[in-house]
């Protein structure tokens, strides 16, 4: 089964500390991965994916994610953390569905910058 | 949150009565999706259309129904078959319905049965 998983419910790390999402994922064919954040009661918006090419990718607000084909990783990273990163944070895989198709998402990790 | 929009924002609904919940576009894209939101959970698959006039099914229809007779609207409609109906639902459009395309997302509504 095609799946997507966030180990960490919950990440902790303290302003200016370099910081990981953990993504891990299971498909079939090429993965196309996403990563997306969510404030409280708000949608989700898009920092990155990952379609082809280089295997690190640079998105919004300062993150970047690495791909790692042998791993079936794709971890969230940002150099240097802000209270304001604090959020929930979504990995998702785009797969074939029907005939068009559909993002996978994992439980959602809940990251916390304290000052 | 972009050129999405849903309303209303929150929403409260009795039980056996059916609400709709809109979502419109202006980002001119041909596909939509409707997902639901549960605490402690990723999103899942209820509705997606990838043209107008044209839609099916997700991982979690049952209960839900969805027109797509416009391009810049799906609105989603929460009919008193679905069981557990209280969740965070959103709306998401892309430019097309390919693998590669980015889905970008509405600020939600949030549905609760009294």
């Amino acid at each position: 089964a095609q799946s997507v998983a966030q180990p960490e419910d919950q990440v902790k790390v303290a302003e200016g500390n370099p910081l990981t999402v953990k993504c891990t994922y299971s498909v079939s064919g090429n993965p196309y991965l996403f990563w997306y954040v969510q404030y409280p009661n708000r949608g989700l918006q898009f920092l990155l994916k990952y379609i082809t090419g280089d295997n690190l990718v640079k998105g919004s607000y300062g993150f970047e994610a690495e791909f790692n084909k042998s791993q079936t990783s794709f971890h969230l990273k940002k150099p240097s953390a802000l209270v304001s990163d604090s959020a929930l944070y979504f990995c998702a895989v785009r797969v074939v569905y029907n005939q068009g198709g559909k993002l996978i998402f994992g439980q959602g990790t809940e990251l916390s910058v304290k000052p | 949150d972009g050129g999405i929009t849903q309303s209303p924002k929150y929403l409260f609904r009795k039980e056996g009565q059916n609400v709709t919940l809109s979502c419109e576009q202006n980002l001119n894209h041909d596909a939509m999706y409707w997902y639901r939101q549960d605490p402690g959970q990723g999103l899942r698959l209820i509705y997606y259309s990838q043209i107008v006039n044209d839609f099916q099914k997700g991982d979690i229809a049952e209960g839900y129904s969805v027109s797509r007779e416009k391009k810049e609207s799906f609105p989603l409609t929460v009919t008193s078959a679905q069981k557990n109906p209280t969740a965070f639902y959103l709306c998401a459009s892309s430019r097309g319905g390919t693998t590669t395309d980015t889905q970008y997302f509405g600020p939600g509504t949030r549905l609760t049965v009294l």
